[in-house]
């Protein structure tokens, strides 16, 4: 079946380390991809988005994810995180073989210790 | 943060009775969906729409039913809530300007049953 999936379901960092979040589609075709924060008790926010052109995309916050064609990737990056990273990560696609549904991983917990 | 705006924000109510949550936008967005989230599932999609009038089933529709009579309005409907609808609820839009863009959020509805 189709899924979008985010292969790490807790992360725990020290302040200061790297972060990549993994993300894979299994969708064809064209696809638009995001990356969706969710600090505790609010609403997802976007972070990035790729729609074409450079695969490499720079978002809010110092974040930035690489979309690999070749293997359906849209990994989350992050040199160095920070104690207000802590979050709910969420991988997301669109893709024009699943209709206009906009489709998400079941995320990926953030939790930066200072 | 975009004009989204969800009613209402927290209920509760008792197994058997009939739920409607309204998701509202000045946006002018072409699609609007319903997501539920919940604990190690993310976000699922209800139900999505595509215009005024148009809708389609998501990965978990039964149980649920939508109605979209005017661009700015999204209705989420459970016929005879039970147990298992207990979530969070989130209504997202997006395609301002028919174009495809990123999702924006609203605040989410918080629905418990008893």
């Amino acid at each position: 079946a189709q899924s979008v999936s985010q292969h790490n379901h807790h992360v725990i960092l020290s302040e200061a380390a790297s972060l990549e979040l993994g993300c894979n589609y299994s969708y064809g075709g064209t696809v638009n991809l995001f990356w969706y924060v969710q600090y505790p008790g609010q609403h997802l926010q976007l972070l990035l988005k790729y729609f074409s052109g450079d695969p490499l995309v720079k978002g809010i916050k110092g974040f930035e994810a690489e979309f690999i064609k070749s293997k359906f990737s849209f990994n989350l990056r992050k040199p160095s995180v920070q104690w207000s990273d802590t979050a709910e990560y969420f991988c997301a696609v669109i893709s024009n073989q699943a209709g206009t549904a906009l489709i998400f991983g079941k995320g990926t917990t953030l939790s930066v210790s200072s | 943060d975009a004009g989204i705006t969800q009613s209402p924000r927290h209920k509760v109510t008792e197994t058997g009775t009939p739920v409607t949550l309204r998701c509202h936008q000045t946006e002018n967005h072409r699609y609007m969906y319903w997501y539920r989230q919940d604990p190690g599932h993310g976000l699922r999609l209800i139900h999505y729409s595509y215009g005024v009038k148009d809708t389609d089933k998501g990965e978990v529709s039964d149980g649920y039913s939508v109605s979209r009579s005017k661009t700015e309005d999204f209705l989420l409907t459970l016929e005879s809530a039970t147990s298992s609808q207990t979530s969070v609820y989130f209504c997202a839009i997006s395609g301002g300007q028919g174009v495809r863009t990123e999702a924006f959020f609203g605040q989410g509805t918080r629905l418990t049953v008893v």
